[in-house]
């Protein structure tokens, strides 16, 4: 079936330091992937996606690139900052009529100044 | 941008009543909404998927009797939790698929429900 595995957290860095979390999947056909974060007390925003393979999701200084070959989606980000403490979500959308989204189980990122 | 939003943020309840969950979609409509239920440190599971003016889409295992679910307009969905009991307790989430972003749908905040 589909699924997404992401590494366990929790992630704790320091301020600069460099951010990787990693994200794989299985799914039949060629799904869209996603990476969410959920910062405290709030709700789940979209941070970047990847429609096809090779594509490079990014935004707010996060990337992460759509590999088919590893089936991966790893996330990256060069220089964290404090702000950037959130939960991370790997999500894929595996399409169909109703577009469903499968998500990862999270992974906590604190940042210490 | 699209925005969702969730009434109440939080519930507390006694066992064997009720609750009713809103998900609205502000400033777009959304012919599709979905419910999420997420355990602390888990996941977001797949609840139900709601379609306005049809019948919700449950995915295997959720109870549709217990979970009822009502999509009357192109912005409103409402999830009530009928007879709630304490492994009820959880985070519900809900979202709007807006056309316009394609499968980046909008997520609204969550509701926190506790069953005593």
């Amino acid at each position: 079936g589909n699924s997404v595995t992401q590494m366990e957290g929790p992630v704790t860095l320091s301020e600069e330091a460099f951010l990787t979390i990693n994200c794989t999947y299985t799914a039949t056909g060629y799904p869209s992937l996603f990476w969410y974060v959920q910062y405290p007390g709030e709700g789940l925003q979209l941070l970047l996606k990847a429609t096809k393979a090779d594509d490079k999701g990014s935004n707010k200084g996060f990337e992460a690139t759509y590999r088919k070959e590893t089936t991966s989606f790893h996330l990256e980000k060069g220089s964290v900052q404090v702000s950037d403490s959130a939960v991370y979500f790997c999500a894929l959308n595996y399409g169909g009529a109703t577009n469903k989204l499968i998500f990862g189980t999270g992974t906590l990122l604190a940042v210490q100044p | 941008g699209a925005v969702v939003s969730q009434h109440p943020s939080r519930v507390i309840c006694k066992s064997g009543t009720s609750v009713k969950i809103e998900c609205r979609s502000l400033d777009f409509q959304a012919t599709t909404m979905f419910w999420y239920r997420q355990f602390p440190k888990q996941s977001l599971m797949l609840m139900a998927t709601s379609n306005e003016g049809s019948k919700a889409t449950y995915e295997q295992g959720v109870e549709k009797d217990k979970f009822l679910i009502n999509h009357a307009s192109l912005t409103l969905s409402t999830l009530t939790v009928t007879s709630a009991h304490p492994e009820d307790s959880s985070f519900y989430i809900c979202s709007a698929r807006d056309d316009s972003v394609g499968a980046g749908r909008p997520f609204g905040p969550g509701t926190r429900l506790l069953v005593l």
